[in-house]
């Protein structure tokens, strides 16, 4: 059973560029969740997709958008880059939204820096 | 909504000596409560979790914690610590039935040789 796994590993762009950052979920995994870590600061919430509709947003703005696929695999993009996009972007997939709780499980993030 | 604040940002210990990492919560509703560990350059593995039954809870890696609903807390604790536990630790909680997981800042563990 292979884990949770992202590219690119790291990232550098220019302001106002546009990336897209890619999640293959584990294996029996519908849900896909993306956090931004900031240097010294805990994992925020993006947002989640659930067999490929949206489920679920944080505070963060519409350029910050996502996909997922019918693998479960899934994309986060993240249009006019501003410095302080600069950040760890974690993945983390899970089973069936429908369970009281489904534990997610996390990749190792893509680091992204904005110059 | 729910927030997490950890109230120590870093915290030296010397090897073998017991650790409790501080974590207070607040929410309306009732919660999941979690414990996360990050070594460096790496994603976020979890430590324990509280979901009901049971506050004490036990965990990887010798880790435990206990939740305290009246005091709204759920520190961390291990009895002694190894060089190996150098790490950030994140506590976070989640909405029961809501996947979105709202983590703390992070606890910065330093062992001392």
């Amino acid at each position: 059973e292979t884990g949770v796994t992202q590219s690119p590993t790291h990232l550098i762009k220019t302001r106002g560029q546009q990336v897209t950052l890619r999640c293959s979920s584990q294996s029996g995994h519908n849900t896909v969740s993306w956090y931004q870590q900031a240097l010294g600061q805990g994992p925020q919430f993006i947002f989640q997709y659930y067999r490929e509709e949206e489920n679920g947003r944080g505070n963060f703005p519409p350029r910050f958008s996502g996909l997922q696929f019918p693998n479960y695999s899934s994309e986060l993009n993240v249009n006019a880059l501003e410095l302080d996009d600069s950040a760890l972007y974690l993945c983390a997939s899970s089973g069936a939204v429908e369970r009281a709780y489904n534990e997610q499980f996390f990749g190792p993030g893509t680091r992204l820096t904005v110059l | 909504a729910q927030s997490v604040t950890q109230l120590d940002s870093q915290v030296p210990v010397f090897e073998e000596a017991p650790v409790e990492l501080r974590c207070n919560y607040s929410s309306s509703v009732s919660v999941y409560l979690f414990w996360y560990v990050q070594y460096p350059n790496q994603g976020l593995q979890l430590l324990l979790k509280y979901l009901s039954g049971s506050t004490l809870v036990k965990g990887i890696n010798g880790f435990e914690a206990e939740f305290n609903k009246s005091q709204t807390s759920f520190h961390l604790r291990k009895p002694s610590v190894h060089i190996s536990d150098t790490a950030e630790y994140f506590c976070a909680v989640s909405e029961i039935r809501d996947d979105k997981i709202i983590f703390g800042k992070g606890t910065r563990l330093h062992i001392l040789p």
